[in-house]
């Protein structure tokens, strides 16, 4: 089955630097990844969508300069979380939609990652 | 807007006991889409059944049942005789048009605890 690689599966970085994670198509295309944020014991929120070869759209509330997202291939999308600092901490995971697939193929997900920052 | 709320935060059983996990959601669509996801302790996400809004027939996978009402914008789900593996945290999601795989709209997750 469609699997989606994301990696690192956990990241401990200083306040003031930067953190690329990246989501990988593995058996598939995918035009479109999205992106979500789990802070501890809560849901998860989708952050932005990211679309191969053009700009990825931004939920309400997140700083597209902070968290800098690229999908330049259909197979590849990086989130880089810039300037990190503690209260971004959290688990980020990512989905990707199989692009050759019917239209009733649903999401597959990574297995996320845990970041913190000191 | 779409939205998706789990009322039960946290639910805690004694092994073998079922359990049911309540989903009520809204839409302005008239086309989407309803999933299940597990969470284990280790953070994946597990897929456990995706439904669209014009199959309102109950499922059954082994210990795992649905329960989708359309009158009550509700999509239940029970464990049947539960297990102590069956701890994890659930999410109800919602996904709107035509697309099963369109971006989700989650609950709030339900925490199971299933004591041995």
């Amino acid at each position: 089955g469609a699997v989606v690689s994301q990696h690192p599966s956990w990241v401990i970085c200083k306040s003031g630097t930067s953190v690329k994670i990246e989501c990988r198509s593995l058996d598939f295309q995918a035009t479109t990844m999205f992106w979500y944020r789990q802070f501890p014991k809560q849901s998860l929120m989708l952050m932005a969508t990211s679309n191969e070869g053009s700009k990825a759209t931004y939920e309400q509330g997140v700083e597209k300069d902070k968290f800098l997202i690229n999908h330049a291939s259909l197979t590849l999308s990086t989130l880089t979380v810039t300037s990190a600092h503690p209260e971004d901490s959290s688990f980020y995971i990512c989905s990707a939609r199989d692009f050759t697939s019917s239209y009733n193929s649903p999401l597959h997900f990574g297995n996320g990652t845990r970041l913190t920052v000191t | 807007a779409q939205k998706v709320t789990q009322a039960q935060t946290e639910i805690s059983v004694v092994e073998k006991e079922d359990v049911t996990l309540d989903c009520v959601y809204e839409t302005r669509d008239t086309t989407y889409y309803l999933f299940w996801y597990k969470q284990p302790p280790s953070g994946e996400l597990v897929f456990l059944i995706r439904r669209n809004s014009f199959d309102e027939q109950n499922e059954i996978s082994g210990r795992y049942s649905w329960n989708f009402q359309k009158s009550t914008s509700s999509f239940n789900f029970t464990i049947t005789a539960s297990q102590v593996v069956d701890s994890a945290v659930y999410f109800c999601a919602l996904s709107e048009g035509t697309a099963a795989g369109n971006k989700l709209t989650f609950g709030g997750g339900t925490r199971v605890l299933v004591k041995p």
